[in-house]
C-alpha cells in the first residue's frame, strides 16, 4: 500500500532545540494530520491541516501543509522533554476516505 | 471523557487459537477503523466502518474478520491466530461526512501470538 515518507526516522537533540520533521508523497493529499505517540499510549492528534499554504500553530507546534498538496512540516520549538515520543503525519485525499500515514519519527530529547 | 476504549490491553495467544478484540467510542462517531502498528512501519489499516451496518477492507485485512454491533462498537477478530499477527493493535473512530474529520485512537490491544 502507499506510503507516505517520513523523515527523518530518529532524532536526537538537546533540550531547548527546535526540531524540524516533514513528509512527502508522490500523490496530493486534501487534508494533512499529525500525530504524536507515546509509549504504551495510542496516537493523539496535534495538528490538523485542510488548506494548501495553510500555517496552523498549537503552542510550540507549527505545522504547514505544502503549496502542492503533496507534503507537510512540522516544527516544534525550544523542545523539552515531554516532547519525546513518536509524530505520525497522515495524509487523506477526500472527506471520508482513508488515512495514509507515514513511518514515524522517534523524537529523543536530553536534558 | 473515555473517548475510543479498547480490551484487553495485553494478550498472548498460541498460534491457532481465536479473539475477539473489542472496540467502543462514546463520541457518536459515524466511522470506526481498525490498524495494526508493527516496527518501523507505521500503521496500516486492516478494515473500517464508514457506518453502522457497512465494513470494507483496508490495506491488510487477511486473516481478520470484523463486526460493526451498533454505532458504538466495532470489533476485531482472528479465527485462527498465527506470529505473524504478533503486534499493537488500535481502534480509531471519526466524525466522517463533516470536513474531513480526523480520527480519534484508544490505547491499544498488544497482542502476542506464540
Amino acid at each position: 500500500g502507499q506510503q507516505l515518507n517520513q523523515s527523518p526516522q530518529s532524532m536526537f537533540i538537546q533540550e531547548g532545540e527546535d526540531v524540524s520533521m516533514n513528509c512527502t508523497s508522490s500523490s496530493i493529499f486534501n487534508t494533512w494530520l499529525w500525530y504524536k505517540q507515546e509509549p504504551g499510549e495510542g496516537p493523539v492528534l496535534l495538528i490538523a491541516l485542510y488548506k494548501a499554504g495553510e500555517l496552523t500553530s498549537n503552542g510550540r507546534l507549527t505545522a504547514q501543509f505544502g503549496i502542492t498538496r503533496k507534503d507537510s512540516f512540522l516544527n516544534i520549538s525550544a523542545s523539552i522533554p515531554s516532547d519525546v515520543g513518536i509524530y505520525f503525519c497522515a495524509g487523506q485525499k477526500t472527506s471520508g476516505s482513508r488515512l495514509t500515514f507515514g513511518e514515524g519519527t522517534q523524537l529523543t530529547v536530553n536534558p | 471523557n473515555a473517548g475510543v476504549t479498547q480490551t484487553p490491553k495485553f494478550q498472548v495467544l498460541k498460534t491457532g487459537q481465536s479473539m475477539t478484540l473489542q472496540c467502543a467510542q462514546d463520541m457518536n462517531h459515524n466511522s470506526m477503523y481498525w490498524y495494526r502498528q508493527d516496527p518501523g512501519m507505521g500503521l496500516r489499516l486492516i478494515y473500517y466502518s464508514a457506518s453502522e451496518g457497512t465494513t470494507d477492507k483496508g490495506e491488510v485485512p487477511n486473516g481478520y474478520n470484523v463486526s460493526r454491533l451498533n454505532k458504538r462498537e466495532f470489533s476485531l477478530r482472528l479465527e485462527s491466530a498465527a506470529p505473524s499477527q504478533t503486534s499493537v493493535y488500535f481502534c480509531a473512530s471519526s466524525a466522517e461526512g463533516q470536513n474531513n474529520q480526523p480520527q480519534h485512537f484508544g490505547d491499544g490491544t498488544r497482542l502476542s501470538i506464540l
